[in-house]
């Protein structure tokens, strides 16, 4: 069974400049989630979506991040513009229930971004 | 409020030890527990999960926890560590009764298999 895939591996940008990221979950799975983990800190929720329908946007960043989830498949996570704090890995984990909370999430192997 | 603690920055252990990984969680109400492992520039891999039962739970790679209730406590152990298993351990908690299914991740534990 294929992981979740997430692309690019690695970016660098100025500061102010926007970037985006994508990620693929596996194949059937309803939930997908964005994290973002700082260095030296755990992963903390950005947005989780539900099938194409946002389930908790609480700590995304609206004025800078924006994620959608056309067709309730593949997402995309967008900065813009992007800020030095913003440095971090973005992670995409994906897990099969819809809205089931002893759900496993499976991770993808992460976006390292750098803002200089 | 959910929160993860991991007290330990970084454990070390010479090869053929056992190992544990201490987890404290605080939930308001009753706990989903989680541990995962990252390697160097890799996702975070799923090792095991406490829902319900019995405290203890067995996972990948022969990795085990305990749920211990009075303790809040959700430590994981493995018997005999191996050099491979030299990695960053997160521990995650999902409170059962808020419903929601965001995790939330202690900020890890840097476990070094000394050979």
């Amino acid at each position: 069974e294929a992981g979740v895939a997430q692309s690019p591996r690695y970016k660098i940008i100025e500061k102010r400049q926007s970037v985006a990221f994508w990620c693929n979950p596996i194949s059937g799975h309803a939930t997908l989630y964005w994290y973002q983990q700082i260095l030296g800190q755990g992963p903390k929720l950005l947005i989780q979506f539900q099938n194409n329908g946002v389930v908790d946007d609480s700590q995304l960043p609206k004025d800078r991040f924006s994620a959608e989830r056309l067709k309730g498949v593949d997402s995309t996570l967008k900065i813009q513009p992007a800020k030095l704090e913003d440095s971090a890995v973005y992670l995409c984990a994906s897990s099969l229930g819809v809205g089931g909370s002893t759900d496993t999430q499976y991770f993808g192997p992460g976006t390292r971004l750098t803002v200089l | 409020a959910q929160s993860v603690a991991q007290p330990e920055d970084q454990v070390n252990v010479a090869e053929g030890n056992p190992l544990t990984v201490k987890c404290t969680y605080s939930v308001s109400g009753n706990p989903y527990l989680f541990w995962y492992v990252q390697y160097p520039n890799r996702g975070l891999q799923f090792l095991l999960k406490y829902i319900t039962g019995d405290n203890l739970v067995k996972g990948s790679y022969g990795f085990e926890a305990e749920f211990n209730k009075s303790q809040t406590s959700f430590h994981l152990k493995k018997p005999s560590a191996l050099v491979s298993d030299s990695a960053l351990y997160f521990c995650a908690v999902r409170d059962r009764e808020t419903g929601a299914n965001n995790l939330f991740f202690g900020t890890g534990t840097r476990l070094t298999v000394i050979p």
